[in-house]
């Protein structure tokens, strides 16, 4: 079955630690890739997306994220948080072919929490 | 450009009522997708419609469906509520939808109580 993990439920930490949040998938063939985030209160936001070429992509706010296609990984990083990133995270994979049309698989999230 | 649109943003039903959320995409988006977030189940797919066209279906029960009009705006329905649909209901639309190299927007979703 298709799915995503998040290694993360709740991370808690200081403004200007380093974040990596983990996420792993299970699908066999070609996926695009998605990070989406909820700040509290808003609707869910895209942080970045993967679809082909280089493997490091970088998106908004700071972030970037790794696609390791051995390892079904694709992990989410920040070199330096703030407090106005606390927000719940999403990792999120849609299978490509048209069987997997309009449809993304979510991991269950991890909230961030970053003390000031 | 205006964002994806869900009306209402909150109802309160009362079990065995049956339920209708709207969605409208960005202009120009003809992929609308939904989902269920609830605390223990995440965020999980319900369906997916081009064109008017259901082209994707989650694991839900057949109370749960949808429809997309030609101006490409949405409607969900569920029937015969039940305490466990309580939830949040999030659309989403793309140029193409998800399979093609597009990304989804989210709406604010709409919370649904079932008492």
């Amino acid at each position: 079955a298709q799915s995503v993990s998040q290694h993360n439920h709740h991370v808690i930490l200081s403004e200007a630690a380093s974040l990596e949040l983990g996420c792993n998938y299970s699908y066999g063939g070609t996926v695009n890739l998605f990070w989406y985030v909820q700040y509290p209160g808003q609707h869910l936001q895209l942080l970045l997306k993967y679809f082909s070429g280089d493997p490091l992509v970088k998106g908004i706010k700071g972030f970037e994220a790794e696609f390791i296609k051995s390892k079904f990984s694709f992990n989410l990083r920040k070199p330096s948080v703030q407090w106005s990133d606390t927000a719940e995270y999403f990792c999120a994979v849609s299978p490509r072919g048209s069987s997997n049309t309009g449809k993304l698989i979510f991991g269950q999230g991890t909230t961030l929490q970053v003390k000031p | 450009k205006a964002g994806v649109t869900q009306t209402p943003r909150y109802l309160i039903k009362t079990r065995g009522q049956q339920v209708t959320l709207s969605c409208s995409p960005i202009s120009g988006h003809r992929s609308v997708s939904w989902y269920q977030q609830t605390p223990g189940q995440g965020l999980q797919f319900l369906f997916e419609y081009f064109s008017e066209t259901q082209r994707n279906k989650g694991n839900f029960p057949g109370r749960f469906s949808g429809r997309q009009f030609s101006n490409s705006r949405s409607e969900m329905n569920v029937s015969t509520l039940e305490l466990g649909d309580s939830a949040l209901y999030l659309c989403a639309s793309s140029p193409r939808g998800q399979g093609a190299n597009t990304e989804a927007f989210f709406g604010q979703g709409t919370r649904l109580t079932v008492v």
